[in-house]
Parts: C-alpha cells; sequence; structure tokens
C-alpha cells in the first residue's frame, strides 16, 4: 500500500496570514493528489484534485502543487471558516489511502 | 444535484452484522462507482472499497475482506455496506462517497456504528 505522510499534524495560524500543509507519499503517484478540509461532524470536501486543480467553489485562496512524491496545499489570507482538518489522499493505486491528517487553529 | 443521504446511526452487539445504506439521487446510478469509506474518532479516513452499480463489480481494500460486504439495488438507487462479525474496532462513521475528477467530490452525511454489549 502506498503510505501519505503528513505534516504538521497540528497547526496554529493568525487571520490572513499564510499556511502550508504537506503531503509525502511512499512511491511516485504521479500527481493523483486530492486535498479535503473536513469540519467537526461533517463529511470531508474536496478542495483540490490531480495536485493542484481547484473543484468547484472552493475559494482561490486554496492552492496545491507538487509532483512524485511531493505535494502540499497552501491557504492565502487565512480566513476563520478555514479552521479545519485537512486531509491528503492518493488515487494512483488501489487501495486508495489517505494521509493522518493536519488539524488547523486560530492562533 | 448530486445528493447521497444515508441510513442512521446504529448500535449493534459485538459478533453480529450490520447493514448500513446510501440512497443516490440526482446523477445515473449505474453509471459511477460508489465508494465505503471509515473514519474511527480521532484516526484519520481508511478506504474500504467500491461497487459499481451498473454491473456489480466490486473491490476491496484486502483490510476488509470478509468484514465488508458491498451491494446495490438499481431499482431504488441504493448502495449498502454490510460489516459483519463487529468488534470495537469496527466503531466508526462510515460515509459512502462518489468520485468526480480525481478525488471524492460528493459525500454522505455519514453513519456511525457503535459496537456495544
Amino acid at each position: 500500500d502506498i503510505q501519505m505522510t503528513q505534516s504538521p499534524a497540528s497547526l496554529s495560524a493568525s487571520l490572513g496570514e499564510t499556511v502550508t500543509i504537506e503531503c509525502l507519499a511512499s512511491e511516485d503517484i504521479y500527481s493523483n493528489l486530492a486535498w479535503y478540509q473536513q469540519k467537526p461532524g461533517k463529511s470531508p470536501q474536496l478542495l483540490i484534485y490531480y495536485a493542484n486543480s481547484l473543484n468547484d467553489g472552493v475559494p482561490s485562496r486554496f492552492s496545491g502543487s507538487g509532483s512524485g512524491t511531493q505535494y502540499s496545499l497552501k491557504i492565502n489570507s487565512l480566513q476563520s471558516e478555514d479552521v479545519s482538518i485537512y486531509f491528503c489522499q492518493q488515487n494512483y493505486d488501489s487501495p486508495w489511502t489517505f494521509g493522518g491528517g493536519t488539524k488547523l487553529e486560530l492562533k | 444535484q448530486v445528493q447521497l443521504q444515508q441510513s442512521g446511526a446504529e448500535l449493534v452487539k459485538p459478533g453480529s452484522s450490520v447493514k448500513i445504506s446510501c440512497k443516490a439521487s440526482g446523477y445515473t446510478f449505474t453509471s459511477y462507482d460508489m465508494h465505503w469509506i471509515k473514519q474511527q474518532p480521532g484516526n484519520g479516513l481508511e478506504w474500504i472499497g467500491w461497487i459499481y452499480p451498473g454491473n456489480g463489480n466490486t473491490k476491496y481494500n484486502q483490510k476488509f475482506n470478509g468484514k465488508a460486504t458491498l451491494t446495490a439495488d438499481k431499482s431504488s438507487s441504493t448502495a449498502y455496506m454490510q460489516l459483519s462479525s463487529l468488534t470495537s474496532e469496527d466503531s466508526a462513521v462510515y460515509f459512502c462517497a462518489r468520485r468526480k475528477r480525481g478525488g471524492f467530490a460528493y459525500w454522505g452525511q455519514g453513519t456511525l456504528v457503535t459496537v456495544s454489549s
């Protein structure tokens, strides 16, 4: 199975700040990488697919980048509604696997 | 619009089975895989498997072979997941989800399964 390692596990940032979350795959996943946002008690919501494509309706302050085994999610100008847990997920090979999550809080 | 409506929370005894449902609407049910995903409290997400309702084909995460059985009823546009021989390790929220492009773009609201005597 492809292992997905996310960092950091938790992150505290101020409103308006830029934050970056990293995801490392155990092997090349050829940009088959998605990012999700999950708020407490809710289902995950797709933010980014194919590493850098923004899903419909997602604010442009979210962006994804990376290739090979290393990927990142960047949130520009952090808003209060961005407080959530973020997960990465590889779609390259079955079984699809997720990162352990990054909990983003306001400082 | 695509909607996935899951059945309600279940409290079940160890050793028993449970069957949860996911009713799809807003798209052609038989044209897309339906996936199931497990989330334990405080833990991450685990992909269980998918079913293609058009022909009933399934694919499972090897970890869930023998634990989960996926079925689908085309007449009611409903996907089902049965979990058997339940233990405390099966206590979790279970989601159904449908892919779009390169990710799970549509999710059910989740079904909480609690295994307790």
